[in-house]
């Protein structure tokens, strides 16, 4: 039973440049969220998808925008790359009714120059 | 104010010993859900122990248990027998809203990077 993937694991990109990153959920799940972790600290919430559609949103700007498609795959945009949006990206995915349940990915490391 | 407060950035225990991973939350919602999550250095979060803020009984999954005092706003994570193989950084969160409805977004802590000294 394949868990939560996501691709790329490295990423190097130049400020104001745009990246995308994908997840693929663990099977039978269908909600997909995605966090950002900063050196040192804590996974913060940036959005949540199900059903195609963007649940919740956590507080990040619109350069940061995502997409979920009919297989619950889901990508997350970054547009006009900042150097402080380096970071781990951590895809996280559940099933509705069981919210407490999040299962992560291995995240991608993007670090902007 | 910080939803979910650890305030141990590092702790140290001895291979075989237990240890107690502190974290404090704040919320105003009467229904919560607190979690521990590990990631080690590949950066994985492996989810650990789930507390409902209706549970009765604290929850425990094999060498972990959650000591849970809804007074005190506390949810520290019991590691019994500690092994090598648990030196990680420790993450609390908290989603708050019942299940399947309310807030679906985790808030976590800054973490406690634990280190099992053989």
């Amino acid at each position: 039973d394949a868990g939560v993937t996501q691709s790329p694991t490295h990423l190097i990109k130049t400020r104001g440049q745009q990246v995308t990153l994908r997840c693929s959920p663990k099977s039978g799940h269908d909600t997909v969220s995605w966090y950002q972790q900063a050196l040192g600290q804590g996974p913060q919430f940036i959005f949540q998808y199900y059903e195609e559609e963007e649940r919740q949103r956590g507080n990040f700007p619109d350069r940061f925008s995502g997409h979920q498609f009919p297989n619950y795959s889901s990508e997350l945009n970054v547009n006009a790359l900042l150097l402080g949006d380096s970071a781990l990206y951590l895809c996280a995915s559940s099933q509705t009714g069981a919210p407490y349940e999040q299962y992560f990915g291995p995240g991608t490391r993007l670090t902007v120059t | 104010a910080q939803k979910i407060t650890q305030t141990q950035p590092g702790m140290f225990v001895q291979e075989k010993e237990a240890v107690t991973l502190d974290c404090t939350y704040d919320t105003s919602d009467p229904s919560y859900g607190l979690f521990w999550y590990k990631q080690p250095s590949s950066g994985e979060m492996i989810f650990l122990i789930y507390q409902g803020s209706y549970d009765q009984q604290n929850a425990t999954e094999g060498r972990y248990s959650l000591n849970f005092q809804k007074a005190r706003k506390s949810a520290n994570l019991v590691i019994s027998a500690s092994q090598l193989g648990d030196s990680a950084m420790y993450f609390c969160a908290m989603r708050e809203g019942r299940s399947g409805a309310g807030s679906y977004q985790l808030t976590f802590g800054k973490g406690t990077k634990l280190s099992v000294i053989p």
